[in-house]
């Protein structure tokens, strides 16, 4: 069974930082693309970041180019997503996807985590 | 940037009624289109890609069709546990973008 379990949320001050974790199991994790999407309160759901298998393509949502990188450990089966320069329209409930390509590197996310809280404040 | 239509924003049905999703693509897609359903405080969950393809465990009850601009989701009869919301998301480019959901209600 495909597991994906998101740590490390929480309550951060406008221009801080946080790391975000995803502890990935049921799976033969190197072989997939993974990545990261969120949802504001009440609001639809935004993809966000992606990274190949490999880590050697990384792909973002305009609005976080430059603030947030993403990144993937694959002796430990983990992907992280380290974010700064935080402001209050970030403020989301962060997933964790899998993500799958049949054909080239055309990924469809197949499988998401329970989300991790993530709230800019002061 | 892909733009993606849904229509309706929301509905209501009944039980047993057949579920029409309509989603729009504002270039062409060919069939890099997938379908979520999210209820309530839960994450969501795949239910169709490549436009027509059943993921793993989702039941038959649903299907997608369509190519390039225009898809569409079906239930083709509606229970109780398929409320919620629904969601088409194209992966033809980057940025990976969704349409702004259908709240289905029964």
């Amino acid at each position: 069974e495909v597991q994906l379990v998101e740590s490390g949320g929480g309550l951060v001050q406008p221009g801080g930082s946080l790391r975000l974790s995803c502890a990935a199991s049921g799976f033969t994790f190197s072989h997939y693309w993974m990545g990261w999407a969120r949802q504001a309160p009440g609001k639809g759901l935004e993809w966000v970041a992606t990274i190949k298998q490999d880590g050697s393509e990384e792909y973002y949502v305009d609005s976080v180019k430059g603030r947030f990188s993403i990144s993937r450990d694959n002796s430990k089966s983990s992907l992280s997503l380290q974010m700064s320069s935080l402001r209050a329209e970030d403020t989301a409930v962060y997933y964790c996807v899998r993500a799958r390509s049949d054909y080239a590197d055309y990924v469809f996310l197949d499988y998401w985590g329970q989300g991790s809280l993530v709230t800019v404040s002061s | 940037d892909i733009q993606m239509t849904q229509s309706p924003s929301s509905l209501s049905a009944s039980v047993g009624d057949r579920v029409t999703i309509t989603c729009r693509a504002s270039q062409a897609s060919r069939n890099f289109l997938a379908w979520f359903h999210q209820k309530p405080g839960k994450a969501p969950k795949l239910l169709i890609y490549d436009a027509s393809t059943l993921h793993t465990g989702v039941p038959s009850k649903f299907s997608g069709s369509g190519s390039g601009t225009d898809f569409t989701l079906t239930i083709s009869s509606l229970q109780p546990e398929d409320c919620g919301t629904y969601y088409c998301q194209q992966y033809k480019s980057y940025p990976l973008t969704f349409g702004g959901g259908t709240k289905v209600e029964i």
